[in-house]
């Protein structure tokens, strides 16, 4: 199955500034999606990415799908307490996720 | 759009049990996995439920350990058989379909093994 690394693992950000969480992977991807998850809550859908370069934008929330298809990014700007949680990109096959490892943002107000 | 309901949403188990963990949506959908959390990590599929068949087992995830049900679109069932502390995790039921874009998952499972 497809295999999606995500970069970094960790993001300590101080309330105000920008961070971009990194998503790869070996193997072309039809599509990436992203999620969010909050402390002790479930997954829920961000966006998805399905063209070559694309990129699409969610008030402060950025998000990239590489021309190769073969990586993605998310960046936030102005980080706020809101966006405290882990976020996940994920490769999607026959309707089955590839999760990558997650980008877990605390943020220091 | 699909809500999910799972439950329960947490246990505390002895070792040695099962429990068994349900999931039910709120419309047909095509799909359902099972996905396992343990503290601090990503997402790992252990199975699809296939409707009026046996369930797709993932890698490392065999179906005496993990036994699934699917009776019909709406729901399943996810068993964790012979518990050990390796298995306190977070259990998610999650749904697709053709005409979801995205994947929703329900609230979750929280197990403890004692």
């Amino acid at each position: 199955g497809q295999q999606v690394m995500q970069i970094p693992q960790y993001q300590h950000v101080q309330e105000g500034e920008d961070f971009t969480t990194y998503c790869n992977s070996s193997t072309t991807l039809s599509n990436i999606q992203w999620y969010k998850q909050r402390p002790g809550g479930h997954p829920v859908f961000l966006i998805q990415l399905v063209k070559s370069g694309e990129v699409k934008k969610q008030k402060r929330l950025t998000f990239q799908f590489g021309e190769a298809k073969k990586n993605s990014s998310l960046h936030i700007t102005a980080t706020q307490t809101t966006d405290v949680g882990t976020y996940f990109c994920a490769g999607r096959g026959d309707y089955k996720l590839s999760f990558g490892a997650g980008t877990t943002v605390t943020v220091r107000a | 759009s699909a809500v999910i309901s799972q439950k329960p949403s947490r246990d505390i188990c002895q070792r040695g049990t099962s429990l068994t963990i349900q999931c039910q949506v709120d419309s047909q959908v095509t799909m359902m996995f099972w996905y396992r959390q343990q503290p601090g990590q990503s997402l790992t599929l252990i199975a699809t439920a296939n409707q009026g068949s046996e369930a797709t087992y993932e890698s490392g995830f065999v179906i005496d350990k993990f036994p699934i049900s699917r009776p019909n679109l709406t729901f399943s069932t996810l068993t964790v058989s012979n518990m050990s502390p390796e298995d306190s995790s977070i259990y998610l039921c999650s749904v697709g379909d053709r005409a979801l874009t995205e994947a929703f998952f329900g609230q979750g499972t929280r197990l403890t093994v004692v």
